[in-house]
């Protein structure tokens, strides 16, 4: 099974700062999907930006940018010029593939980087 | 708002006990996922049902079952309850299967459940 692994339970950066996320993921697969998520604390579960496997180029979504290394299987989040509302956890995800083209598919999530942002 | 939506929001009840989540899925969407976040473990899939038909299954215990309606939502449903399924209980949804676009997850606004 895929696993995805966040070793930052905790991060702070301050408002206007760059901070970076990390995510490690293990997988057999060419071909995939990788995920950040927000989570702030309203709870809702927001997409911040994806990731295509076999798209060389790193996926930018405003202040949030990624750093995809295929080989080292590794996915980070910059986030640019940080503003207190981008405290939240954070999860990394990975989109697993199914056997075939009927079979289903799920997201497994790291267990998640919490951001506090000071001011 | 990400079109999934998810009752009831809080739910308390006591160990032995059964409970039912509901989720309607974003207008269009025939998959839809259950995923349990306790503290120490982050997300948890438990289940994927596309079109009425489960198609895929995580760490899902034997006391939970879950199943989607000819009209596309879904309910979970939670027996013997035990302290440790306290949770918040997130539903998703999706448009398709695998392989199908780039498989990004809507997600409800979970619903809470504490066991007492």
């Amino acid at each position: 099974a895929q696993t995805v692994t966040q070793s930052q339970p905790e991060m702070s950066v301050q408002e206007a700062e760059t901070v970076t996320l990390s995510c490690t993921y293990d997988t057999s697969e060419s071909d995939y999907y990788l995920f950040w998520y927000k989570q702030p604390p309203s709870r809702q579960m927001i997409l911040v930006i994806r990731q295509e496997a076999y798209k060389q180029q790193n996926a930018t979504e405003n202040r949030f940018s990624v750093n995809f290394q295929k080989a080292a299987k590794s996915f980070s989040l910059k986030i640019s010029d940080s503003q207190l509302g981008d405290a939240a956890m954070y999860f990394c995800a990975y989109k697993t593939q199914g056997l075939s083209a009927n079979s289903g598919y799920a997201l497994n999530f790291g267990k998640g980087t919490s951001l506090l942002v000071t001011p | 708002d990400s079109g999934v939506t998810q009752t009831p929001k809080h739910l308390i009840t006591a160990t032995g006990q059964r409970v039912t989540l509901r989720c309607s899925p974003r207008s269009g969407d025939l998959s839809v996922y259950w995923y349990q976040q306790s503290l120490d473990q982050g997300l948890q899939f438990l289940i994927q049902y596309y079109n009425g038909e489960e198609r895929a299954k995580g760490n899902i215990l034997e006391r939970f079952s879950a199943q989607q309606f000819p009209d596309l939502h879904s309910e979970l449903n939670l027996s013997s309850l035990e302290l440790g399924d306290s949770a918040l209980y997130f539903c998703a949804s999706s448009k398709g299967l695998a392989g199908v676009g780039t498989g990004e997850l809507f997600f409800g606004e979970g619903s809470r459940l504490t066991v007492l």
